[in-house]
């Protein structure tokens, strides 16, 4: 199906583990971004990428990696879990910075 | 500091009244944009509207409206003759360019609104 997907829709891991959280779109969209989601917080901007290759720095990048070798998929790694990491991580993406994001449906993500 | 700045928490709108959703921003581009999103009790994200900071007139898609003042800064979203099912978190958001020149999209902390029959 076309869309943007995330995996895994809930993913509970231990402090100080590694874990990558996946992202795919089958629209080739340019421009791919993560954000988390905290009560209080809003969404907050982790990382984005304008094309495969190119990436920046958002809002809140301490503690996260991404890559993005292909236009379709853009990883985010956690390489040593936190507790403060737990929370609700989005993916989204758009065409060339134009029109709206569109999101996944997010991942759930327990750091105990 | 905030890029977008929503100072309610928490609204309640009668059913069928209208409801404005506040939203501030903080730019020094020309060319920016603004949207909103609303987000249900089951959690996916919909876009809702979209006003660009070239658009002369404010931008509507249905009941919704967005009050687009440019000089106070201001995006608010007007949602007309609630209805139950707009009872969901609403989140501002603002397309900016990088020092690179790439987009970047940052949301604000979001407006709980629950309309009550």
């Amino acid at each position: 199906d076309a869309g943007i997907t995330q995996s895994p829709r809930y993913k509970i891991t231990e402090t100080g583990r590694q874990v990558t959280l996946m992202c795919h779109q089958t629209w080739s969209h340019s421009y791919m971004f993560w954000y988390r989601q905290d009560l209080g917080h809003g969404l907050r901007l982790i990382y984005y990428s304008a094309a495969a290759d190119i990436t920046d720095k958002g809002e809140v990048p301490d503690g996260y990696v991404v890559s993005r070798s292909k236009t379709e998929n853009f990883p985010l790694t956690l390489e040593s879990a936190t507790r403060s990491q737990t929370s609700v991580y989005f993916c989204a993406s758009n065409d060339r910075g134009r029109g709206p994001l569109h999101f996944g449906n997010g991942t759930r993500l327990t750091v105990t | 500091a905030q890029k977008i700045t929503q100072t309610q928490p928490g609204m309640f709108v009668q059913e069928k009244e209208a409801v404005t959703l506040d939203c501030t921003y903080d730019t020094s581009d020309q060319s920016y944009g603004l949207f909103w999103y609303k987000q249900p009790s089951s959690g996916e994200m919909i876009f809702l509207i979209y006003q660009g900071s070239y658009d002369e007139q404010n931008a509507t898609e249905g009941r919704y409206s967005l009050n687009f003042q440019k000089a106070r800064k201001s995006a608010n979203l007007v949602i007309s003759a609630s209805q139950l099912g707009d009872s969901a978190m609403y989140f501002c958001a603002m397309r900016e360019l990088d020092s690179g020149g790439y987009q970047k999209v940052t949301f604000g902390t979001g407006t709980k609104l629950q309309v009550i029959p």
